[in-house]
């Protein structure tokens, strides 16, 4: 049964300190989500790829976030520097994207990691 | 704007009582919505989708475009029917999910 794994699950980190986490998508799978879940935001887009290639990174701070694939079976979110606003859970998911012809629908399905629990202090 | 609401961000019911979340969405066309699960401290997962119409777990959801709404209902709570509920809708042409956020359904005994 694949899986989207994330590491680590829980992350205790000082204010200003870097940190990164992982994701292992689900082999075949051509596009990879982060999103943030919190309780007053609920779950928000950070960015996301297809085949490797960010597509779109908007939801994400850019003067501390980043987000990167390096190969098929890895991403990366890191933050530099962190702070308590960024508490948060973090999760990564994967889909393959594709639409469905002739139906103007497209099969748009996301496997969810378990999340990485963030807790800036 | 291609969004989902969720009213609620809480539901509380008793053991047996039917239970309906609420999602409303925001989109020119025919959406694809799906309903996504997440039982305390685990991942999110695909309950169900309008395109199957299917029943999973004895919830059921029917697209409304006179009302742009996909409301989750189930006849009769379960205990183990306690989680977050979350409504999605692919924007961006397709290429992403955008969520709601979320109504934490409570079933008490």
């Amino acid at each position: 049964d694949a899986r989207v794994t994330q590491t680590p699950r829980d992350k205790v980190t000082e204010m200003g300190q870097e940190v990164t986490m992982r994701c292992q998508p689900i082999l075949g799978h051509n596009t990879v989500f982060w999103y943030r879940q919190t309780m007053m935001q609920g779950l928000e887009l950070l960015a996301y790829f297809r085949n490797r290639a960010p597509l779109d990174d908007s939801g994400m701070p850019k003067d501390r976030f980043s987000a990167e694939m390096p190969d098929a079976t890895l991403a990366t979110l890191k933050i530099q520097p962190s702070e308590p606003r960024d508490s948060a859970v973090y999760f990564c998911a994967s889909g393959f994207i594709a639409a469905i012809g002739g139906t103007g629908h497209f099969k748009t399905e996301a496997f969810f990691g378990q999340g990485t629990r963030l807790t800036v202090v | 704007a291609q969004r989902v609401t969720q009213p609620e961000k809480l539901l509380s019911v008793f053991k047996g009582a039917p239970v309906e979340l609420k999602c409303n969405y925001s989109y020119s066309g025919s959406p694809e919505l799906f309903w996504y699960v997440q039982y305390s401290r685990q991942r999110l997962q695909l309950l169900l989708r309008h395109i199957s119409r299917e029943s999973i777990k004895g919830f059921t959801a029917d697209l409304n475009k006179g009302e742009t709404s996909f409301h989750l209902k189930k006849p009769f709570a379960q205990e183990e029917d306690s989680a977050m509920y979350y409504c999605a809708l692919p924007t961006g042409g397709g290429n992403k999910l955008t969520f709601g956020t979320g109504t934490q359904l409570k079933v008490e005994l």
